[in-house]
């Protein structure tokens, strides 16, 4: 299917725990980006990538890793899962300045 | 740094009545405006955009916003609410930072459609 997906859509892991979150998109932008959604906080940018190899910080990149080997893939790793990073992850791609958002996934810290 | 500010987190309006979203943003530039809805448990879809052509954007199920630069505003409008417009609404601004084009959300409004 053509778009942007995310994988898993539900996850519930444990405080320290390791858990990557996965988007594909078939579109091949250049542009993608990782975010968080809080209550009252709208969308926060986590990090971003202009193309494969290519990866920069956003406004809350602490206790994330991201990687791009290949431009449709932006995998999204909590490499020690803390409980506040239970949160919905956004994540969404372009090629100027709009952006096109997958469906996010739905993570709880216990 | 741009800012966006969305007035109002829940709004709530009468089937059949007017919705008004207000949205105001920083800006030394013209930007580019972007109104998003969220249904419960998707993610967001574009509503409409606001790229320096005309300044009444009409977007998806009726909806339309007018860009005031006198103003920093970018409200959303629909003439006559219906149940189905009920959802999360998000304003944002795309800013051009190191040659790449950042969106700044606001922190959106819960629209609530009352029978």
């Amino acid at each position: 299917d053509a778009g942007i997906t995310q994988s898993p859509r539900y996850k519930i892991t444990e405080t320290g725990r390791q858990v990557t979150l996965m988007c594909h998109q078939t579109w091949s932008h250049s542009y993608m980006f990782w975010y968080r959604q809080d209550l009252g906080h709208g969308l926060r940018l986590i990090y971003y990538s202009a193309a494969a190899d290519i990866t920069d910080k956003g406004e809350v990149p602490d206790g994330y890793v991201v990687s791009r080997s290949k431009t449709e893939n932006f995998p999204l790793t909590l490499e020690s899962a803390t409980r506040s990073q239970t949160s919905v992850y956004f994540c969404a791609s372009s090629e100027l300045f709009e952006q096109y958002f997958g469906p996010g996934t739905r993570l709880t810290v216990t | 740094a741009q800012s966006v500010t969305q007035l109002g987190s829940h709004v709530s309006v009468s089937e059949g009545a007017l919705v008004l979203l207000r949205c105001n943003y920083s800006s030394s530039v013209p930007p580019y405006l972007f109104w998003y809805v969220q249904y419960p448990n998707q993610g967001l879809q574009l509503l409409l955009k606001y790229t320096s052509a005309a300044t009444l954007v009409k977007g998806i199920n009726g909806f339309e916003a007018e860009f005031k630069k006198s103003e920093t505003s970018f409200h959303l409008t629909k003439p006559s609410a219906h149940m189905s417009d009920a959802a999360e609404y998000f304003c944002a601004v795309s800013e051009e930072i190191s040659g790449t084009y950042k969106y700044i959300f606001g922190t959106g409004t819960r629209l609530k459609v009352l029978a």
